[in-house]
């Protein structure tokens, strides 16, 4: 079975300071691993994706993650947060089960961005 | 323009009503999922398709109905038998690819109140 872990549920950081957003992943293989964003009362937007390519994985907005299996984590960075930042960021695993593509979520990290 | 949209934004259901709610796509997407968000929690799965006229239960499938009549539609009733239905619903959509790769894409979600 597989799972993921977001070890903070709200982080706080000021505008113009990097952003560390953490997520550990079990899986009994080599998984693809996701970030997505979501603004309130919005649908979740696609961040990055890690495919088992490069470990560093470059998305949208400035953000990267690095895939790192001997830690069995996949953090989220950003070099200067700014205050269009401030979302909820889920970190999400990828699964074949009976031949449909299952995502395991986790259970989201608040970012908020202040002045 | 493509995407995928969920109607209605807000809805009001009454105590021992179904009610359905709307998803469509225009990506050509072969696979389609319904999730549902309470606060403080991950998105867990509903059902999904792979393919028209087949769907599949998730984690919790119990007290919903889903039809795949159309490639492009996805409904999804909300029986009196779901004994918590208040919650922020999500609709996605894949193009159903082999490999763990396949990126889902989220509409805007539909969020329904049991009165």
């Amino acid at each position: 079975a597989q799972s993921v872990t977001q070890l903070d549920s709200h982080v706080s950081v000021s505008e113009g300071t990097p952003v560390l957003l953490r997520c550990n992943y079990s899986s009994s293989y080599s998984p693809s691993l996701f970030w997505y964003v979501q603004h309130p009362n919005k649908g979740l937007q696609l961040l990055l994706k890690y495919t088992s390519a490069a470990t560093l994985v470059k998305g949208i907005n400035g953000f990267e993650a690095e895939f790192k299996k001997s830690e069995t984590s996949f953090h989220l960075t950003k070099p200067s947060a700014h205050m269009s930042d401030a979302a909820e960021y889920f970190c999400v695993v990828s699964d074949r089960t009976g031949g449909g593509n299952k995502l395991t979520f986790g259970t989201g990290t608040q970012l908020k961005v202040e002045l | 323009d493509g995407g995928i949209t969920q109607s209605p934004k807000y809805l009001f259901r009454k105590e021992g009503q179904n009610v359905t709610l709307s998803c469509e796509q225009n990506l050509n997407h072969d696979a389609m999922y319904w999730y549902r968000q309470d606060p403080g929690q991950g998105l867990r799965l509903i059902y999904y398709s792979q393919i028209v006229n087949d769907f599949q239960k998730g984690d919790i499938a119990e007290g919903y109905s889903v039809s795949r009549e159309k490639k492009e539609s996805f409904p999804l009733t909300v029986t009196s038998a779901q004994k918590n239905p208040t919650a922020f619903y999500l609709c996605a959509s894949s193009s159903g690819g082999p490999g763990l790769t396949d990126t889902q894409y989220f509409g805007p979600g539909t969020r329904l109140t049991v009165l």
